[in-house]
């Protein structure tokens, strides 16, 4: 059974640093690993999208890697900002979608 | 480009009444999935529908149902609700079915029972 899970819970941070984001799951027969965040009571935004057979995707400030042997990713966010402070999912995609609980963000202006 | 759309945003029921909740994907998206997040329970996969047909379901008893019109919106309905149904029920389309494609969400919709 698919598990994914998501540490830390909550991460504070002061604005302008670096911050890694971690995701690991149970079965790496997955077809791709996709990133959301969520802002509170709102629906999800899409971030990132990694496929099963890439390594990593880059969008702006944003880096997710992917190692299915691993069981693992990272989101990457550099540079952080409040804007940023937010629920940060991910999700993968098998048969079914299978979310982790998330980690929520929060950016210390 | 139009996002995905849920109607209503909120939506307020009694224990023992039917919800019924709807959802326009993105045009050209033939996929629509739905999800129940629940307080604590994280966000849970409910139903997934492509070329109007069932092709998934997570595991909610079978009072959770919906189906797919031939333009691919979509409808969940709720039969019979508990209390525990209360929760921010998200719709998401993707281009194709499968889980290959990106998922885009809608902004959910908001259900108390009381």
């Amino acid at each position: 059974k698919q598990e994914v899970t998501q540490i830390p819970a909550a991460l504070s941070v002061p604005e302008g640093e670096n911050l890694v984001l971690n995701c690991s799951f149970t079965d790496s027969a997955i077809y791709n690993l996709q990133w959301f965040r969520q802002d509170p009571g709102k629906g999800l935004t899409s971030l990132l999208l990694i496929q099963s057979s890439q390594r990593e995707q880059t969008s702006g400030r944003l880096n997710a890697s992917l190692d299915k042997s691993s069981g693992r990713s990272t989101l990457y966010i550099a540079a952080s900002q409040p804007g940023d402070s937010a629920t940060y999912l991910c999700a993968v995609l098998t048969g079914k979608i299978i979310f982790g609980k998330g980690t929520r963000l929060h950016i210390l202006p | 480009e139009a996002g995905v759309t849920q109607s209503p945003t909120h939506l307020i029921k009694t224990r023992g009444q039917q919800a019924t909740l709807r959802c326009s994907p993105i045009s050209g998206h033939t996929s629509v999935y739905w999800y129940q997040q629940a307080l604590g329970l994280g966000l849970q996969f409910l139903l997934w529908y492509d070329e109007g047909e069932e092709r998934n379901r997570g595991n909610f008893p079978p009072r959770f149902s919906g189906r797919q019109f031939p333009n691919y919106s979509s409808e969940l309905n709720v039969n019979a609700l508990e209390l525990e149904d209360s929760a921010l029920y998200l719709c998401a389309s993707s281009l194709d079915g499968g889980l290959i494609y990106e998922q885009y969400f809608g902004p959910g919709t908001r259900l108390t029972v009381t």
